[in-house]
């Protein structure tokens, strides 16, 4: 079946522009989480989306950051004002539930550069 | 907090060696411990995973025992492949915290025939 899916694969930004970065996870999982891997500082826990809970939002780095999820599905992660240090590969990753014990399943991650 | 620390890579092997790549962790409960792999030029995908003590993950000739007593998950294969070279991430989750993934840095395989 069909695998998590992100767009766009990459992203060119100029230093203050905003971004959208889209996820759409396995149909019929319920949580969804965003991480972001750069050089500098690894995999990095972002947010967590858990059906009709509210998010986690204990990673993101600073309110230029937010997320939603519509529906319970697709969701958009959103940097305001970017950074250059906002540089890095932005992974979505989906699981059946949301409890430690399940295996997340990742998309293949947008790259975002910011000049 | 909860934190997990690999050995520092590149580590750089022969076919046929045998591979450890190690992994101990820090958790305020009792987390569920993944290998996670990332091949070149692919997305990061479960290589394997045990989710509570003295539970062996294994899968395509790799294992690893989650060993509460000296809080560690060592990865190990008994004879690697040029495919097996891939960047392997150490990872921990907790239940009461949602499934987030805690990950190691990351340790870089590269197998030479």
């Amino acid at each position: 079946g069909a695998g998590v899916s992100q767009s766009p694969s990459n992203k060119v930004t100029e230093k203050g522009k905003d971004v959208e970065l889209r996820c759409d996870p396995i149909s019929g999982h319920t949580a969804l989480y965003w991480y972001r891997q750069s050089l500098g500082q690894g995999l990095e826990f972002l947010i967590y989306f858990q059906g009709n809970s509210a998010p986690d939002k204990s990673g993101l780095p600073s309110d230029r950051f937010s997320a939603e999820r519509t529906g319970g599905s697709v969701s958009t992660l959103t940097i305001q004002r970017t950074q250059q240090e906002d540089s890095a590969v932005y992974l979505c990753a989906s699981s059946f539930g949301g409890g430690g014990k399940e295996t997340q399943y990742f998309g293949p991650g947008t790259r975002l550069l910011v000049l | 907090g909860n934190s997990v620390t690999q050995m520092e890579g590149p580590v750089t092997l022969s076919e046929e060696a045998f591979l450890t790549i190690n992994c101990t962790y820090t958790a305020t409960g009792y987390p569920s411990l993944f290998w996670y792999v990332q091949y070149p030029g692919e997305g990061l995908q479960l290589l394997l995973k045990a989710t509570k003590a003295d539970d062996k993950g294994s899968n395509k000739g790799f294992e690893a025992t989650y060993r509460k007593e000296t809080t560690s998950f060592h990865l190990e294969k008994g004879s690697v492949q040029v495919s097996d070279s891939a960047v392997y991430f150490c990872a921990l989750s907790e239940q009461n915290q949602g499934g987030k993934l805690i990950f190691g840095q990351g340790t870089e395989l590269s197998v030479k025939p």
